[in-house]
């Protein structure tokens, strides 16, 4: 498999803007995959990206440093239902996933 | 509606007794794949097919069976369960659109 780094828990306040980055080591790169999964229930997918560079959903970006082997989500104006857990994912067919992020929301 | 369909949602059984967790999913997608999830462990990949009759090993293969017979079906058989295999199970599938899980199986060995 792949080594993948995640922070284990991250706290922030509704509207604010919050980082979570990854770091990987892979002796290959195919793409990396970003899913949120909320407590019970099955991850949903946010992002993937195979190219350097940032890619902006709404609310949600992803970037990506191959040369670093780093990526991060970037989750702006934070809403409560963001309080979930965030997966980073290195592969392709082969899937190597992080432990996630837990993402706490305050009011 | 896309969605992916695992059954049962929910297994409590007993050591070596063979079982088989379903998955089905309606969006045509070649790639489908199986995941075990545990605490502090995150979601590990057991066997993953890129397409009819097309599947391989992930990360945790040993003690799990798949078979890839039809497109849309991709069941996941534990032909002797033992405990160590209590754990969360995912199966998902990913097309050009993005990728799907389906809702998890929960299953405990005694």
């Amino acid at each position: 498999g792949q080594n993948i780094d995640q922070p284990t828990e991250m706290t922030a306040t509704e509207g604010a803007i919050v980082q979570i980055n990854c770091t990987y080591q892979t002796s290959g790169f195919n793409g990396l995959f970003w899913y949120q999964q909320h407590a019970g229930e099955a991850p949903t997918f946010l992002s993937y990206n195979v190219l350097d560079g940032l890619e902006e959903k709404g609310r949600f970006s992803s970037f990506l440093s191959r040369s670093k082997g780093y990526s991060y989500l970037l989750l702006k104006e934070l809403q409560m239902k963001d309080s979930a857990s965030y997966l980073c994912a290195v592969g392709d067919y082969k899937l190597s996933f992080g432990a996630g992020t837990t993402v706490t929301v305050r009011a | 509606e896309a969605q992916v369909t695992q059954n049962p949602r929910y297994l409590i059984t007993v050591t070596g007794k063979k079982l088989t967790v379903t998955c089905s999913q309606n969006m045509n997608h070649e790639y489908m794949s199986w995941y075990r999830q545990d605490p502090g462990l995150g979601l590990r990949q057991i066997y993953y097919s890129m397409n009819v009759e097309v599947t391989d090993k992930g990360d945790v293969p040993e003690g799990y069976k798949v078979s890839r017979k039809e497109k849309r079906n991709f069941p996941l058989i534990l032909e002797s369960p033992s405990p160590n295999q209590t754990s969360l199970y995912f199966c998902a599938s990913r097309g050009t659109a993005g990728a799907f899980f389906g809702q998890g199986t929960r299953l405990t060995v005694v």
